[in-house]
Formats: C-alpha cells, structure tokens, sequence
C-alpha cells in the first residue's frame, strides 16, 4: 500500500488565506518531501524535511514533522491564485531504497 | 539548470502497436532514473527504477516484459509499451537523478498515452 496518505483530498481557499495539507505515513524514514504538481505537468519539488528535523521554512512554505505521529504538514501562507495545483508528500524510507513513495495527494484550489 | 525532458509529450496508438516514451536529462548526467505511472486525479505510481547499463528493477505487479526499459546512458532513458492496450492509457512521467535519489529528482513534463 502507499506509504503516504493526506488530508485533505482537495482545498478550496480564498487568495491570501493560509492552506494547511497533512500528510501521514506509516514506517520509519529518512526524509520527507514535498512536491507541486500543475494540472497535467510534471512534479516540481518543494521542499526536503529530515527525519531529525521538526521545522523547516522556505519562502511562503512552512514545513513540520513529527516521527513520533509519522506525520507532516505543509503550510502555505497568504495564498496566491498560481499556488492552485496538486500537493504531493514522498517518503524515504531507510534500508538501502532509491527510491521515494509518495502521498495520495492534495488538491488545492486558490479562488481569486 | 536540472532540466528532464520527455518526447513525445502526447501520443496516441492503435491496440496492439508499441509506443516509446524517452525521458532526457539535459544539463546533468543521471545515475538513476525512475519511470511513474499516474491515471486521472491520483497519485504517482512507480513502474520501475533504472540505473545506467543495468537492467531496471521493476515495482511488484508491473509486467516486465509489456514496460520495457532501456537506460542506454547517463542522459537517455526510454520506455517502451508493448502490444498497448486501451487501459495502458496514463500519464507516463519520468525522473532524473544526479547522485542520491531519495534527495534529489528531477521530474520530466510527462507524456499521455491514448491507446485505441
């Protein structure tokens, strides 16, 4: 089964609000990513948050996970109408992996 | 810098004819190189992963034979759909990686394949 699952499914929010997606998963990792998907394009990666990390922050992204729950979250602060896309979590797993597993994905829509 | 390519971006095939999707670093040598499958409104499904002049390793359920995957070089990886079929019709999308790939990919722009 898929290593990822979050929550929301989709997101509908007014432009300058703050959306928050959730992403849980269920074995040990180590790192967590998150991942921007434009309808029909590929994925642009976002931002990498390791498993001793509990915070990180780039631009309008703010980042958090918490091992002990095997959750994270992914805040997009004051929200513009291009932040309308797919939000996808991956995980890493240890033991010698290449590769990442991702999440069920996010759907948000920023209404101007 | 760190741009993947794909070509083509949309096909569309009879049933039963074989399609080749290649999937291109541009500005990096790619030690790594994963192949995702993605139907409508859900998530990426790893196909296989791929290291350059090594057989690629297929994700359980994923029939070698029909996918075939070639990474002839540090730049080129192709896919190809054997004897498509109607539900071989997805969105095909590759990745790129320079060293450690549970850090660092780079995702191609995807293709969709229509089968007949």
């Amino acid at each position: 089964s898929q290593q990822g699952e979050e929550d929301p499914q989709a997101l509908s929010i007014q432009e300058g609000e703050n959306a928050t997606m959730n992403c849980s998963y269920k074995t040990s990792i180590n790192n967590l990513q998150w991942y921007r998907q434009n309808s029909g394009r590929g994925l642009v990666h976002l931002i990498l948050i390791r498993s001793n990390e509990r915070e990180k922050h780039s631009g309008r992204l703010r980042v958090t996970l918490d091992t002990s729950k095997k959750s994270s979250s992914l805040l997009i602060t004051a929200s513009r109408a291009a932040d309308t896309a797919s939000y996808f979590c991956a995980t890493a797993r240890p033991g010698g992996y290449q590769k990442v597993t991702f999440g069920t994905g996010t759907k948000l829509q920023v209404i101007p | 810098g760190a741009v993947v390519s794909q070509h083509p971006s949309w096909v569309i095939c009879k049933s039963g004819t074989s399609v080749k999707i290649e999937c291109r670093s541009l500005d990096f040598q790619a030690t790594t190189m994963f192949w995702y499958r993605q139907f409508p409104k859900q998530s990426l499904m790893l196909m296989a992963t791929s290291n350059e002049g090594s057989k690629a390793t297929y994700e359980q359920g994923v029939e070698k034979d029909k996918f075939l995957i070639n990474h002839a070089s540090l730049t080129l990886s192709t896919l190809t759909v054997t004897s498509a079929h109607p539900e071989d019709s997805s969105f095909y999308i590759c990745s790129a990686s320079p060293g450690n790939p549970q850090e660092t990919q780079y995702f191609g722009p995807g293709t969709r394949l229509l089968v007949l």
